[in-house]
């Protein structure tokens, strides 16, 4: 059973336009999200992270907001550039277990000159 | 520069072959975690390693073993008992902070496995 989830395998923006990936979760005991960017045939390289004592964490064009009642949790890319385009995954770590992630199946982003 | 290696970055082999996968990392972090992604899915987590000597499975550790002798070595044998060998396997290592969320994992360019 997926804990994590990506229910939107692509996405397509123009640039300049704002993206937004989403993610559900089912645990209500995850209390750590990060959301990880993956060019093809490379490693995923983190992006942003957010506590569970948040409902938001920005960094410069990266946001990640956080709605614990819905089990729910987004990126949004402002604007969004060419260069974006990537595979995003969306993580939440096991509690009691530093490191310890389970993935979602990411969302391919493409973002459109 | 630090960073983690892996290598070799492509590798064939034939059914019924063992095959080890190299993971070194010049961080000193404290972890190192092997995961495997498979097309349209995301990464599933094989085994892990908090310290020198000791690993955890995790969930998809059938078929694989791995050791941990050295703090900065994580190598994975792919044994002939995994029923479906062929993947993208990436290897990871982060910093354990006592109680703090540290969860950024650092990923290595990844080998893939094709089993003929």
């Amino acid at each position: 059973d997926q804990q994590v989830k990506q229910n939107s395998p692509s996405l397509s923006v123009q640039e300049g336009r704002i993206s937004i990936l989403n993610c559900d979760y089912t645990n209500s005991m995850f209390d750590y999200f990060l959301w990880y960017k993956k060019y093809p045939a490379e490693g995923p390289t983190f992006l942003i992270s957010i506590s569970s004592i948040k409902d938001k964490n920005e960094d410069g064009r990266f946001t990640v907001f956080l709605n614990k009642s819905a089990k729910h949790l987004s990126l949004h890319i402002v604007p969004s550039q060419p260069g974006d385009s990537a595979v995003y995954f969306c993580a939440a770590e096991r509690g009691g277990s530093q490191g310890n992630l389970i993935f979602g199946k990411g969302t391919k982003l493409s973002v459109k000159p | 520069d630090g960073g983690i290696t892996q290598s070799p970055k492509y590798l064939f082999r034939k059914e019924g072959q063992n095959v080890t996968l190299s993971c070194e990392q010049n961080l000193n972090h404290d972890a190192m975690y092997w995961y495997r992604q498979d097309p349209g899915q995301g990464l599933r987590l094989i085994y892990y390693s908090q310290i020198v000597n000791d690993f955890q499975k995790g969930d998809i550790a059938e078929g694989y073993s791995v050791s941990r002798e050295k703090k900065e070595s994580f190598p994975l044998t792919v044994t002939s008992a995994q029923k479906n060998p062929t993947a993208f396997y990436l290897c990871a290592s982060s910093i354990l902070a006592g109680g703090l969320n540290t969860g950024e994992l650092f990923f290595g360019e990844g080998s893939r496995l094709t089993v003929l």
